[in-house]
């Protein structure tokens, strides 16, 4: 299957402050991607699927112009939390959709703790 | 009608034993159903999959049954070991393109040695 990477594993931001994950398809070229966060002994939530040079599309409820998504190249997707506060502390989590397999493969996750 | 039930919440089971966890779906369109395994503080991984065109598919110890009357679907693990302690999610999605995963609540396995 396709390897994922995120970096960074893990990051602690004050209030108020941006932070950006990088979402990397190491062997593979993924139009799509998608990411999820996930709150503790809880499932995963989709945030919104990103494409390949457009905009992202985002799910019902999660704001956009908070987190932002950029899909610049067919292995890296980011996404920017703006403006930081702690209850968007949360594990995201991002995967890589392969157009062969219908497949999807998940990143390690990244820790993201707001003081 | 997007949602994925999966049960129980928790299971424990003796090592050597089975493992079974259950998923049930309403959206008739979902045509592939995956499980992952997810360890504390890691990604998922994917373990096994299915499409509704075989009532069964079996990859070693993990074998997915399909239910496509019932819109049901679970997973079994054989021969259960301490190192599959971990949480299962069961998804589903329609193959068209690049379609979003619906998950289900997950299971958090545990097996006693």
């Amino acid at each position: 299957g396709a390897v994922v990477s995120q970096h960074p594993s893990r990051v602690i931001c004050k209030s108020g402050t941006s932070v950006k994950i990088e979402c990397r398809s190491l062997d593979f070229q993924a139009t799509t991607m998608f990411w999820y966060r996930q709150f503790p002994k809880q499932s995963l939530m989709l945030m919104a699927t990103s494409n390949e040079g457009s905009k992202a599309t985002y799910e019902q409820g999660v704001e956009k112009d908070k987190f932002l998504i950029n899909h610049a190249s067919l292995t890296l997707s980011t996404l920017t939390v703006t403006s930081a506060h702690p209850e968007d502390s949360s594990f995201y989590i991002c995967s890589v959709w392969t157009d062969d397999s219908y497949e999807q493969y998940f990143g390690p996750g990244t820790r993201l703790t707001v003081t | 009608q997007q949602q994925v039930k999966q049960s129980p919440q928790s299971l424990i089971v003796q090592k050597g034993g089975i493992s079974i966890i259950n998923c049930a779906y309403e959206n008739t369109a979902f045509d592939y159903f995956p499980w992952y395994q997810q360890f504390p503080g890691k990604g998922p991984a994917l373990l096994i999959a299915i499409r509704p065109d075989v009532s069964e598919k079996k990859e070693g110890r993990f074998t997915i049954s399909f239910n496509k009357s019932a819109k049901q679907f679970s997973l079994h693990i054989m021969d259960s070991q301490p190192g599959d302690s971990a949480t299962y999610f069961c998804a589903a999605s329609m193959h068209q393109g690049a379609q979003k995963l619906v998950f289900g609540q997950g299971t958090r396995l545990t097996i006693n040695p």
